[in-house]
C-alpha cells in the first residue's frame, strides 16, 4: 500500500516550453500532496504544499505563477513548470500524506533537461 | 544555521565494518525524526524512525537526543548494498493538519569490497 507514481518519470524539452508533471496516490487519499526540486549534490527543497481543493503554499523563493500547482483531487496533484529554462532543469519529486500521518509516501521523481 | 546538517561524507569503508553518521537540527519544536535512504538518482525511501528511547533494526541503529537536538545512525555489519545517500530528516507541524519534512543533504556511503 501507499504508493505514489509520477508522470512522466523524465522529460526534455527546449527552453520556453512548458512541462506538466503529475502525481497521483494509487491506493490511498492523499489530503495533502508536496513538491520537492533537488539539484546534484544537493538536498531535497520543498517548493510547495499542495491541500486539495485551495491554494498551494509556496515556499519562499519559489515562484508561483512559474510553478503551477493544481490539486484537484484527494489522489492527483500536478505540477506544472511554466516557460522553462536551463536553470529549471533538475529533478522533480512528489510526496502525499496519508490523513493524521507524519510519513510521507515519495514518487520516483521527474527528470526534467531543459534545453 | 542549516536546519538539518549533516556531514557530507562520503565514507568509504570495507564490507563488515561499522559506520555512524550523525545530523543535527535546529528547530526545537521539531516533533518527529527519520533517516531516509536515497539510491542514486531515486527518489528517497524511508529506513527507520528515530524515538529518544532509541531503536534497532537489524543491522541498523537510530538514536535521538532531544536536549542536544542530535538524531544518530549506526549501521553495523556494512553491506554492499548499503551504499546509498543516508538523509537525516526532521518533521515540524506547519498546519492545517500537514507535516512539513526538512530534510539534510545526506551522506553519502560507499561500501567498498
Amino acid at each position: 500500500g501507499a504508493v505514489v507514481s509520477q508522470h512522466p518519470s523524465r522529460v526534455i524539452c527546449k527552453s520556453g516550453t512548458s512541462v506538466k508533471i503529475e502525481c497521483r496516490s494509487l491506493d490511498f487519499q492523499a489530503t495533502t500532496m508536496f513538491w520537492y526540486r533537488q539539484f546534484p549534490k544537493q538536498s531535497l527543497m520543498l517548493m510547495a504544499t499542495s491541500n486539495e481543493g485551495s491554494k498551494a503554499t509556496y515556499e519562499q523563493g519559489v515562484e508561483k505563477d512559474k510553478f503551477l500547482i493544481n490539486h484537484a483531487s484527494l489522489t492527483l496533484s500536478t505540477l506544472t513548470v511554466t516557460s522553462a529554462h536551463p536553470e529549471d532543469s533538475s529533478f522533480y519529486i512528489c510526496s502525499a500524506q496519508w490523513t493524521s500521518y507524519n510519513e510521507q509516501f515519495f514518487g520516483p521523481g521527474t527528470r526534467l533537461t531543459v534545453l | 544555521r542549516k536546519e538539518v546538517e549533516q556531514d557530507p561524507g562520503p565514507f568509504n569503508v570495507p564490507e563488515g565494518a561499522t559506520v555512524a553518521f550523525n545530523c543535527t537540527y535546529s528547530n526545537s519544536a521539531s516533533q518527529s525524526f527519520f533517516w531516509y535512504r536515497q539510491d542514486c538518482r531515486k527518489e528517497p525511501k524511508l529506513l527507520m524512525s528515530v524515538y529518544s528511547s532509541g531503536n534497532e533494526d537489524g543491522r541498523f541503529t537510530a538514536q535521538l537526543n532531544r536536549a542536544s537536538q542530535y538524531i544518530s545512525l549506526l549501521i553495523r555489519d556494512s553491506k554492499l548494498s548499503d551504499s546509498a545517500t543516508y538523509l537525516c530528516v526532521v518533521t515540524s507541524y506547519s498546519g492545517a493538519g500537514s507535516y512539513q519534512l526538512t530534510f539534510g543533504k545526506g551522506t553519502k556511503l560507499s561500501v567498498i569490497p
